[in-house]
């Protein structure tokens, strides 16, 4: 099975930092990688997937990169909005999810 | 719009049976392949089971393969996933989910309802 390790656990930020979150893949999954927004008491959205293709009515804020093993989702310009937790996915090999990395305001 | 919307949640005894249904609104269903995902109490995804569009193919993950079963009726745009031999790290919310195309096996899990919590517990 495909282990996903999600980077930090915890993220503090403040409002209008750019925000990188990081994902990593225990064997190669060849760019099939999603990230997906959860805010509290909601289910996920889908925000990326493929890497970097963002989902219809997403902001463009979010970007997504990587290959291999190593993913990153970014947020160029934090908005209050934007706190909540975020699961990658691969899907290279059916389906796992890294454990989440919780995204606060400072 | 594209709603789904899940129920059949409760609270069941370890190794007693229980059946969720997610109606399916706002696009083909038929379409697409649909699958469950579950959450335990503040942990992390994990997925349960995929469906193809005819409802002939159908796919699990290992701890859950045996005791689940996935089905769909797509006269009625709805899934169903019976889960049989529950026991207590079966206890989460259950989504329903939709893919991102129509086209392929494995795909994002573009749409999803708000679940519907299931408690394992004697």
């Amino acid at each position: 099975d495909i282990q996903m390790t999600q980077s930090p656990s915890l993220l503090s930020a403040s409002v209008g930092d750019r925000v990188t979150l990081s994902c990593k893949a225990s064997q190669n999954i060849y760019k099939y990688l999603n990230w997906y927004q959860q805010k509290l008491g909601e289910a996920p959205k889908l925000l990326i997937y493929y890497t970097n293709s963002l989902q219809t009515g997403i902001p463009s804020r979010f970007s997504g990169s990587g290959s291999g093993t190593d993913y990153t989702l970014t947020i160029s310009s934090l908005q209050p909005e934007d706190v909540a937790t975020y699961f990658c996915q691969q899907y290279n090999s059916w389906y796992t999810f890294g454990a989440g990395t919780k995204l606060e305001l400072k | 719009e594209v709603q789904l919307v899940e129920s059949g949640g409760g609270l069941v005894q370890p190794g007693r049976s229980l059946k969720l249904s997610c109606a399916a609104s706002g696009f083909t269903f038929s379409n697409y392949y649909m699958a469950w995902v579950r959450q335990a109490p503040k942990k992390g995804l994990e997925w349960v089971a995929t469906i193809s569009t005819s409802g002939s193919r159908t796919y699990y993950p290992d701890s859950v393969k045996g005791r689940f079963t996935i089905s769909r009726d797509n006269a009625k745009s709805s899934l169903y996933l019976q889960m049989n031999s529950l026991k207590s790290e079966d206890t989460a919310t259950y989504y329903c989910a939709r893919s991102l195309t129509t086209v392929v096996t494995r795909d994002p899990f573009a749409y999803w309802g708000q679940g519907t919590l299931v408690t394992v517990s004697s």
